[in-house]
């Protein structure tokens, strides 16, 4: 089965600090995509940052990063310096290549507040 | 237009009523694909197209629910005999070709079922 979990129903931070955002997922495929969007009140889903696991190296997006840790199948995200704008909810998700690759599979979402 | 456009953005029908949602993904993306994310919860995928072809159809819900994309661009979510359980957003997003690139999303349609 595929499968995303995300912890963290919500989370809250203030301006200019730094959060963390954890994910953990499990799949069969030994190849996929990993991918943090970020959802405003508008529903528009955005893309944050991607990850591409054979990659070992940690994607950085300016303030977003993630670290990722493909044994122990985790995915976090981190934003540093916070912003107001950053309030939103957040979706970890992943698609594997080849196989079972012809959708994404997403979390059930954290809900992000950043506080003035 | 730039980016994914989904009309309407918000639909309220009567239960039993058959609704139509439209999805115009953004030019020269083949790869395309269908989501309901109902309140609270993360994305639930419904279906994938990859050009006219509904390539992986596994999400539909049940034979209520079809979805068209005849010439490779618009696509056409179509539930027949709403039922308040279909009420949630539904999401369209686009992409050059699978897996590896980016997905677009539209704002979403917003299907209510009274």
């Amino acid at each position: 089965a595929q499968t995303v979990t995300q912890s963290q129903p919500e989370m809250s931070v203030q301006e200019a600090e730094t959060v963390t955002l954890s994910c953990t997922y499990d799949t069969s495929e030994s190849n996929y995509y990993l991918f943090w969007y970020k959802q405003p009140p508008s529903r528009q889903m955005i893309l944050v940052i991607r990850q591409e696991a054979y990659k070992q190296q940690n994607a950085t997006e300016n303030r977003f990063s993630v670290n990722f840790q493909k044994a122990a199948k985790s995915f976090s995200l981190k934003i540093s310096d916070s912003q107001l704008g950053d309030t939103a909810m957040y979706f970890c998700a992943f698609i594997p290549v080849g196989g079972t690759g012809n959708q994404f599979y997403f979390g059930t979402g954290t809900s992000l507040t950043v506080i003035p | 237009g730039a980016g994914v456009s989904q009309t309407p953005s918000n639909k309220v029908t009567e239960k039993g009523k058959y609704v139509e949602l439209r999805c115009d993904p953004i030019s020269g993306h083949t790869a395309l694909y269908w989501y309901r994310q109902s309140l609270g919860q993360g994305p639930e995928f419904l279906i994938y197209f990859q050009g006219t072809g509904a390539a992986d159809d596994s999400g539909l819900p049940n034979d209520r629910f079809f979805a068209v994309r005849p010439e490779g661009s618009v696509s056409t979510l179509k539930i027949q005999r709403t039922e308040r359980g279909d009420s949630a957003v539904y999401l369209c997003a686009s992409s050059l070709a699978r897996v590896n690139t980016e997905a677009f999303f539209g704002q979403g349609t917003r299907l209510t079922v009274v």
